[in-house]
Order: C-alpha cells, then structure tokens, then sequence
C-alpha cells in the first residue's frame, strides 16, 4: 500500500521559531509537493521537487524553503513563523515517468498554528 | 496562476438523492484533469484522471465527464450515501510545467 506520512498532524508553534514539516514516501516517486490549504482557497502550491537537489517555486513560496537530499524524503521549512502562515500543509508526490499524467498521492495534512 | 473554478461550492442532499457538480478549467493547454475526494481527517484521494475529450470514467456510483473543448468536467453520484460525504476537489495539468492548478472544492454532505 502507498504512502506519503507527514511527521507532525498537529503543530502549535510561536511567531519567530523556526519550523520543519517533514515528509517521506515509499513509492520511489520522482516528483514531491508542498500545499498548503486555507478555507474559501484550493490548494495552493508553496514549492515542488522533481528530483534530489532539485527544487522549483510555486505560487506562494515567499517566507518558505525546502530541501531534498533524499528521493524519498521533501522538508518545508518556516525560517521565522509568522501568524499568516497559520494553515493545513499537504505534502504530495507523484511519479511522472514517461508521460504519464502522474495520480498525486497525499499524506495527512500537518496543521500548523502560529500563536 | 490558472484559474479552476468549482461549483457549488457546498451541497447538502438526502440519502439516496444523485448528485452533481462542476470543474471549470482552461481550455487551452490541457493536459490532464483529476479528481479527489478528501474526507475529513484522511488523506485526499485520486478518484479519476482523466486525459481525452470525451473520457467517461466509472468507479461504483461515481463517474465524470470530460470536456476539454469548453473546458469542464462534471463529477455525478448516484444515490449518495452519508460514507460518500467529503470535499471533491478537481485539478487541473496543463501541458506545460509539473504544476496542478486545484479549485476550492466542492464539500458534500449527505442526510441519513
């Protein structure tokens, strides 16, 4: 059975500290994701990897970064938490690989508040 | 950033009632539309992929339409049951770049 796990499902967090979600999958997926998920707005795409090293900017990456040394494992990072960065963060990964149009797989969601 | 709307944006049916709703994509570049059912406290997961104009997918009491022409998809359940209460969110691919571009949803609540 597939699986994408996030570390923590609940974080509570003060503004200022410095922040990792974690996120590992078993499918020796190429591609990963960051969303995050906030009422009234779809997903929307904080950063994605397509391959070790390798990262690209979504739509809101500002006061975000990520890292990947691993295939299987994608962070996201909050250097200094703020109070807007308050939301649910979904991690996704998806294997591509020869055209396909690539199923996302999800994890749990990490809910995230910054007092 | 895309635009991929959905709608309604919430419904609320009795069991038994059929169902449906709407992703509204662009209809230049397409790639590829999904759909995802995300219950509360899961993980969301893929329901359809769907690629070709015209592509009617089936999975029990659930099925879509595709229409990358006019840009939309319809997502219909037959005889809703409480267990298929969840937000359905559609994603749009284009043909260029890796990015999903997702709608709002659509948060579904079936009546015993």
């Amino acid at each position: 059975d597939v699986k994408v796990t996030q570390s923590s499902r609940y974080l509570v967090k003060r503004t200022g500290e410095k922040v990792f979600l974690e996120c590992v999958q078993d499918m020796d997926h190429e591609n990963m994701f960051w969303y995050r998920q906030d009422p009234g707005l779809g997903l929307r795409l904080i950063y994605f990897s397509y391959d070790v090293k390798m990262k690209e900017k979504g739509d809101i990456p500002e006061g975000y970064s990520v890292s990947r040394e691993k295939k299987e494992r994608f962070s996201l990072i909050l250097e200094s938490a703020s109070t807007n960065q308050t939301s649910m963060y979904l991690c996704a990964s998806s294997l591509f690989g020869a055209g396909g149009p690539g199923e996302l797989f999800f994890g749990e969601g990490s809910r995230l508040t910054v007092l | 950033i895309l635009n991929v709307e959905q709608s309604p944006q919430s419904l609320h049916v009795q069991e038994g009632d059929s169902t449906n709703f709407t992703c509204s994509f662009p209809s230049s570049n397409f790639y590829a539309l999904h759909w995802y059912r995300w219950e509360t406290a899961k993980s969301p997961e893929a329901l359809f992929v769907m690629t070709l104009n015209g592509d009617e997918k089936k999975k029990g009491r659930i099925s879509a339409t595709l229409n990358t022409k006019e840009g939309y998809s319809y997502l219909y359940i037959k005889g809703s049951q409480p267990e298929d209460s969840a937000t359905y969110l559609c994603a749009f691919r284009r043909n260029t770049g890796n990015q999903f571009y997702f709608g709002t949803g659509t948060s579904l609540t079936v009546i015993p």
